[in-house]
């Protein structure tokens, strides 16, 4: 079975340029969740979907930070305008159905860091 | 403060055994987890643990949990140099769907 896959794997843009980072999840994963990792610090859950739909966005900074999941399958990430804070690795993970017990896979990352 | 706090660093000789400490503060937490993450990789589940229960082992690794300090302990047995790596406590709540809390990971560093 295929795993979470990221791309690119690294990225490098000067501040108030924009940036865009893609996740394809497991197959037939409904959850799909994006968590930024800042450098010594633990995940933080970012965005959450089911299926084509948000269920918890309440950490986005939604002045910058965009994510769509039009089809219920691959989801995208932006960020416009970059800005330094925003370096970081970008983990996407996915699970079947989304509910606590579910183990969530997660992807390689993307590395971004923000000049 | 965090919600989900744990010690940075530890580091033990290979074959002893290591402790990693967790506390968390939200008494609503539904599952407990241990996430390893080696460098450049992302998170792996290692184990996880239901609020209603104290004590989990799966081979080498024994989680335990005491509810009533919302403190969380990863044991590994007979550590080994393939064992350093960050490793991250998570938590899930009631009413948060799966969303995950974690804490800001231990390091750990076995020495041969």
């Amino acid at each position: 079975e295929a795993g979470v896959a990221q791309s690119p794997r690294y990225k490098i843009i000067e501040k108030r340029q924009s940036v865009a980072f893609w996740c394809n999840p497991i197959s037939g994963h409904a959850t799909l969740y994006w968590y930024q990792q800042i450098l010594g610090q633990g995940p933080k859950l970012l965005i959450q979907f089911q299926n084509n739909g948000v269920v918890d966005d309440s950490q986005l900074p939604k002045d910058r930070f965009s994510a769509e999941r039009l089809k219920g399958v691959d989801s995208t990430l932006k960020i416009q305008p970059a800005k330094l804070e925003d370096s970081a690795v970008y983990l996407c993970a996915s699970s079947p159905t989304g509910t606590a017990q579910e183990t969530q896979y997660f992807g390689p990352g993307t590395r971004l860091l923000v000049l | 403060g965090e919600d989900v706090e744990q010690s940075l660093f530890l580091s033990v000789r290979e074959g002893d055994s290591s402790v990693i400490n967790c506390t968390y503060t939200d008494s609503s937490s539904t599952y407990l987890y241990w996430y390893k993450q080696e460098p450049g990789a992302g998170l792996q589940l290692l184990t996880y643990i239901f609020s209603n229960m104290d004590m989990k082992q799966d081979q080498r690794l024994t989680v335990l949990l005491n509810k009533k300090d919302k403190h969380l302990s990863l044991r590994i047995a007979d550590t080994q140099t393939g064992d350093s790596a960050i490793y991250f406590c998570a938590e899930s709540r009631v009413n948060a769907g799966n969303m995950l809390t974690f804490g800001g990971g231990t390091r750990l560093m076995v020495k041969p």
